[in-house]
């Protein structure tokens, strides 16, 4: 079955990172760009960043540069997204979805709820 | 950053009638490069139309979608229970990042 399947949700202080994973399945890992997308609640989805199969590189949108990492582990097909420094503006939904680098998502996770609270 | 306008805001409507939703970019989205995704509460976005008017695998072919430079749309004929929700338009035409408009919630009256 073809799906991604992502690590369940958190709940940190401001300040702390969060690591958020994303379980691919049922298709090849390195033909599809894997991207990070947020969503807070009654907004629109908010593009994070993308991540290359094949060579780990990754793009973030400026906004996050310098909080975010994004790894790949291709020996269990898992795709991560880290952001440090937490803030309460970054409470939201986190996806991962897959598509070319430049292109539309055509399989999402089933998202991630992230809370900042202290 | 090139932002999406999406109208209307909100839309009433009933089974069996058409509808058509507006995405309207700041500025040219490349190769017509622009997306639309349908949301239900609590799931994750749903790709129905990529490259302004392809349908997505499964997408029925009551979806279409049309448009170019900074103007699209979406129209929906023959409304279905299943097809209310929020719709989004994405574009991915121009670098990073990828944007999408705010959303238009779809009503069943």
């Amino acid at each position: 079955q073809v799906q991604l399947v992502q690590s369940g949700g958190e709940v940190k202080k401001p300040g702390a990172s969060v690591k958020v994973s994303c379980k691919t399945s049922g298709y090849t890992f390195t033909d599809y760009w894997m991207h990070w997308l947020r969503q807070a609640p009654g907004q629109g989805p908010e593009w994070i960043g993308w991540n290359n199969p094949n060579s780990g590189d990754t793009r973030s949108a400026e906004r996050f540069q310098g909080r975010v990492v994004m790894t790949r582990d291709t020996s269990i097909n898992t795709f991560y997204l880290e952001l440090t420094s937490l803030r309460f503006d970054d409470t939201a939904v986190y996806y991962c979805a897959r598509g070319p680098r430049s292109g539309a998502f055509d399989l999402w996770g089933q998202g991630t709820l992230v809370t900042v609270s202290s | 950053e090139i932002v999406l306008t999406q109208s209307p805001g909100t839309l009433s409507l009933s089974p069996g009638e058409r509808v058509t939703l507006s995405c309207r970019a700041s500025q040219t989205v490349s190769n017509t490069y622009l997306a639309w995704y349908r949301q239900k509460r609590g799931q994750a976005p749903r790709l129905l139309i990529y490259s302004t008017s392809i349908r997505a695998t499964g997408i029925p072919d009551r979806f279409s979608g049309s448009g170019s430079g900074t103007d699209f749309t979406l129209t929906i004929n023959r409304l279905e229970p299943e097809d209310f929700g929020v719709y989004y338009c994405q574009q991915y035409g121009n670098s990073p990042p990828y944007s999408f408009g705010q959303g238009t919630k779809l009503e069943i009256k």
